[in-house]
């Protein structure tokens, strides 16, 4: 069984440009959830997929945005990236909407100069 | 709206004492609650988590937490930790029936002292 994977590990970035983060969810699962987790903070819900349709958004604005694939990947999308971008972004995968755990991936480092 | 504080931002403590991370919320509604732990360099994991049922729960590590409705807390204690608990622990809260949309308190650093 294939666990949650990330890509890439680490980026860096200018302000201004654009910035595409991939997610492959766990085998079998087809939800996934992504986070942004600053230095020093917790873990911050940006939206969430099911089947290919967001189900639920936190308190991020527009320029970020997503993807969920037939193979129920997933990716994350940040337009006119801000310094405070910068962060650890983590995928989590699961099996429906609620009801069994959240796996997490190792993260992707966004760094934004 | 749902939050989680975790008063202590870093707690050390020596090998093989015992330990107790807190954790309280606040929600108007009945809550899931969780402890999620983060070893250096790797991605979340759940440890512990509370849905309904016994008030308190354990993890196959040797943690365990209590969930107490009248506090609104949910303190994770250990009675002897060793070095390998080394890692970064987030308290965690849901709105049921969703379990899966989680709000994560700041973590709060576990540090072994040898």
């Amino acid at each position: 069984e294939t666990g949650v994977t990330q890509s890439p590990t680490h980026l860096i970035k200018t302000r201004g440009q654009q910035v595409t983060l991939r997610c492959s969810s766990q085998s079998g699962h087809n939800t996934v959830s992504w986070y942004q987790q600053a230095l020093g903070q917790g873990p911050q819900f940006i939206f969430q997929y099911y089947r290919e349709e967001e189900n639920g958004r936190g308190n991020f604005p527009p320029r970020f945005s997503g993807l969920q694939f037939p193979n129920y990947s997933s990716e994350l999308n940040v337009n006119a990236l801000e310094l405070d971008d910068s962060a650890l972004y983590l995928c989590a995968s699961s099996l429906g909407q609620g009801g069994s755990e959240q796996f997490f991936g190792p993260g992707t480092r966004l760094t934004v100069l | 709206a749902q939050s989680v504080t975790q008063l202590d931002s870093q707690v050390p403590v020596f090998e093989e004492a015992p330990v107790e991370l807190r954790c309280n919320y606040s929600s108007s509604v009945s809550v899931y609650l969780f402890w999620y732990v983060q070893y250096p360099n790797q991605g979340l994991q759940l440890l512990l988590k509370y849905l309904s049922g016994s008030t308190l729960v354990e993890s196959i590590n040797g943690f365990e937490a209590e969930f107490n409705k009248s506090q609104t807390s949910f303190h994770l204690r250990k009675p002897s930790v060793h070095i390998s608990d080394t890692a970064e622990y987030f308290c965690a809260v849901s709105e049921p029936p969703r379990d899966d949309k989680i709000i994560f308190g700041k973590g709060t650093r576990l540090h072994i002292l040898p």
